[in-house]
C-alpha cells in the first residue's frame, strides 16, 4: 500500500524552529521527486518545496527562501523539512506529497499541523 | 510568475447536475501542465485530473478535463454525493516553479 506520514508538527514561538518528516511506504522513494505544500487554516493549497530524488536539486518558494531546507534519506525513505525563524503566517497543514514527474502532486499524506504563536 | 484564476467561487448544484468549473491562467501553460484536484473537509488533497486531460489512476469517468493555453475546464458529468467538495487547478510553470488557484467549491443545493 502506498502511503505517506507525515510528523513533527506542533505549536512553535516566532523565530522559533520545527524540524517536519515523512516516512514513504509502497513507493520507489530513491526516483521519486518530493515536495512540501501546505495550507493556512481555511485557506488554498500553496507549494513550499521540492526536492529530486537523489536530493541533489532543490526548490523553494519565494517566501520561505533562506528559512526552511528540505532533505531526504534514500536509504530511509524518509523526507525532511526543517523550518527555521518560522513566524506567524507559517501556520499551516503542511503536506508530503509525491510528485508524478515534476509537474503534478501524485500521492498526499494526511497532514501535519505546524502553529507559530506565542 | 503565472496566476491561476478559478470561477465561480461557489458552485450550487444538486446531486446528478453537471458541475462545469473554469481556471484562467495568466499566461499560457507550457506543455499544458495542469492538474486539478478535489479536497474534501479535513482530508488531504487528491489528484484527479493531470496533463489537463488524463485521468488519475481509480478516477470515475465522471470526471473530465479540457483546455490548452490559459483557458482550463473540469467537468464532472453527473455529481454524486460524495464529489461536495473544494477543487483547485494547479499548473506547473517549467522554470520549477508549481501554482495552485485559489479555489472553487461545489456545495449541495
Amino acid at each position: 500500500e502506498v502511503q505517506l506520514l507525515e510528523s513533527g508538527g506542533g505549536l512553535v514561538q516566532p523565530g522559533g524552529s520545527l524540524r517536519l518528516s515523512c516516512a514513504a511506504s509502497g513507493i520507489t522513494f530513491s526516483t521519486s521527486v518530493m515536495s512540501w505544500v501546505r495550507q493556512a487554516p481555511g485557506k488554498g493549497l500553496e507549494w513550499v518545496s521540492v526536492i529530486s530524488g537523489s536530493g541533489g536539486s532543490t526548490y523553494y518558494t519565494d517566501s520561505v527562501k533562506g528559512r526552511f531546507t528540505i532533505s531526504r534519506d534514500n536509504s530511509k525513505n524518509m523526507l525532511s523539512l526543517q523550518m527555521n525563524s518560522l513566524r506567524a503566517e507559517d501556520t499551516a497543514i503542511y503536506f508530503c506529497a509525491k510528485l508524478a514527474g515534476w509537474d503534478a502532486f501524485h500521492i498526499w499524506g494526511q497532514g501535519t499541523m505546524v502553529t507559530v504563536s506565542s | 510568475e503565472i496566476v491561476l484564476t478559478q470561477s465561480p467561487g461557489t458552485l450550487s448544484l444538486s446531486p446528478g447536475e453537471r458541475a462545469t468549473l473554469s481556471c484562467r491562467a495568466s499566461q499560457s501553460v507550457s506543455g499544458n501542465y495542469l492538474a486539478w484536484y478535489q479536497q474534501r473537509p479535513g482530508q488531504a488533497p487528491r489528484l484527479l485530473i493531470y496533463g489537463a486531460s488524463s485521468r488519475a489512476t481509480g478516477i470515475p469517468d465522471r470526471f473530465s478535463g479540457s483546455g490548452s493555453g490559459t483557458d482550463f475546464t473540469l467537468t464532472i458529468s453527473r455529481l454524486e454525493p460524495e464529489d461536495f467538495a473544494v477543487y483547485y487547478c494547479q499548473q506547473y510553470g517549467g522554470s520549477r516553479t508549481w501554482t495552485f488557484g485559489q479555489g472553487t467549491k461545489v456545495e449541495i443545493k
